[in-house]
């Protein structure tokens, strides 16, 4: 079965850090990608979203993910992280022969201190 | 738009007893997805909905669960009999699409489920 995997279950970061947020997914077809962060005790939002064309991706609040394909990655960045950035990351992977279904890794726990 | 709203967004259930999470999409989205977060499991998907239709329902544990979609804007996931391991986050999602390539998936608020 296809899966998701998040390296890093907890990161703890000054302000001011560069962020990055490892993803790897196990399938090597056609996959749409994305990153969600949920707040402490809020829902899951998102954060941006990989479909086709430039691998880079621009999202919210500052934060930008790289598509590489010949290593089935989708990692997370953020040059400069903020206080408010203290939440759980999720990456999450639409497979070409699973329909609709996003799957989701695990998780990472970010903590920021200020 | 409101969003996907679930209800209630706490409940706490004595084992044993009857439990039915609701929850309504974002209007003109057609699928429709439950899931479910703890701790130890993180975020699992148990059912997924497309155009009213249960495509997807490997991800529900035991034949304790059930859930439907009775029409477009609403779905419900019941649990019967309720047991503490059931205790959990239970999300529910809804994008548009007819497959691979949906939209993103926009979540509602959750229902904290505790069983005692």
């Amino acid at each position: 079965a296809q899966s998701v995997s998040q390296h890093n279950h907890h990161v703890i970061l000054s302000e001011a850090a560069s962020l990055e947020l490892g993803c790897n997914y196990s399938y090597g077809g056609t996959v749409n990608l994305f990153w969600y962060v949920q707040y402490p005790g809020q829902h899951l939002q998102l954060l941006l979203k990989y479909f086709s064309g430039d691998p880079l991706v621009k999202g919210i609040k500052g934060f930008e993910a790289e598509f590489i394909k010949s290593k089935f990655s989708f990692n997370l960045r953020k040059p400069s992280v903020q206080w408010s950035d203290t939440a759980e990351y999720f990456c999450a992977v639409n497979f070409y022969n699973q329909g609709g279904k996003l799957i989701f890794g695990q998780g990472t726990e970010l903590s920021v201190k200020p | 738009d409101a969003g996907v709203i679930q209800s209630p967004r706490h409940e706490v259930t004595e084992m044993g007893q009857e439990v039915t999470l609701r929850c309504k999409p974002i209007s003109g989205h057609n699928s429709l997805f439950w899931y479910r977060q703890t701790m130890m499991r993180g975020l699992e998907l148990l059912i997924y909905f497309n155009n009213n239709v249960p495509i997807d329902d490997s991800g529900m544990p035991e034949d304790r669960f059930s859930a439907k979609m009775p029409n477009a804007s609403f779905s419900t996931l019941k649990i019967q009999p309720s047991e503490p391991r059931d205790s959990a986050v239970y999300f529910c999602a809804s994008s548009f699409g007819t497959g691979f390539g949906n939209t993103e998936a926009f979540f509602g608020q959750g229902t904290r489920l505790t069983v005692v």
